[in-house]
């Protein structure tokens, strides 16, 4: 069955720290791939995705991802948090049917 | 565009009772899904809609779950006979045909059963 992998479940980070949340995936075939964020009280929200072409995508506020196909891999990062970038981060795979599938999330902690 | 709109946000209901959720999509968006988050999960997948047809039913869906669109506008979830392993956040999302995946979600409808 296919299934989203996300290595860290809670990161603490202090602000000017780079960021790289691990995410992994099993499927061999063509997948689309994205990363949602959840802020405190808010509904989740896409934060980047990947479909085809350069592997390297550019998200909102700064978040970048990279698709490393023999590693099923696309790991999200940013090279300077900042206290705003508080919040729960999803992986999720969409293959060929309707349905998108998540990893457990990560909880990152920026601290001021 | 004024998002994704479920209701109620918040039900308390005790063991054995039934239980409605709604859920408004983006209006332009014919494609809308029900998902459910636990507590230090990622959304689950429930069931998919392509306009008023359920397209996909996943196997977390047992026969005490029904979910309808009727119109092809809103979407209703409903649980019957509900137990405490339900207690959960069910999520909505949309999107449209044209898009490549993206899913537009609701703030949720957070059930607990007593």
């Amino acid at each position: 069955a296919q299934s989203v992998s996300q290595h860290n479940h809670h990161v603490i980070l202090s602000e000017a720290a780079s960021l790289e949340l691990g995410c992994n995936y099993s499927y061999g075939g063509t997948v689309n791939l994205f990363w949602y964020v959840q802020y405190p009280g808010q509904h989740l929200q896409l934060l980047l995705k990947y479909f085809s072409g350069d592997p390297l995508v550019k998200g909102i506020k700064g978040f970048e991802a990279e698709f490393i196909k023999s590693k099923f891999s696309f790991n999200l990062r940013k090279p300077s948090v900042q206290w705003s970038d508080t919040a729960e981060y999803f992986c999720a795979v969409k293959t060929g049917g309707f349905k998108t599938i998540f990893g457990a999330g990560t909880r990152l902690f920026v601290k001021a | 565009d004024t998002g994704v709109s479920q209701n109620p946000r918040h039900k308390i209901t005790k063991r054995g009772q039934n239980v409605t959720f709604r859920c408004d999509p983006i209006s332009e968006h014919n494609r809308l899904y029900w998902y459910r988050q636990t507590l230090g999960q990622g959304p689950e997948f429930l069931t998919y809609f392509q306009n008023e047809a359920q397209l996909e039913k996943s196997r977390l869906l047992s026969d005490r779950f029904s979910a309808e669109r009727p119109k092809g506008s809103f979407s209703t979830l409903e649980i019957q006979r509900t137990e405490q392993g339900d207690s959960a956040m069910y999520l909505c999302a949309s999107s449209h045909r044209e898009n490549t995946g993206e899913l537009f979600f609701g703030e949720g409808s957070r059930l607990t059963v007593l």
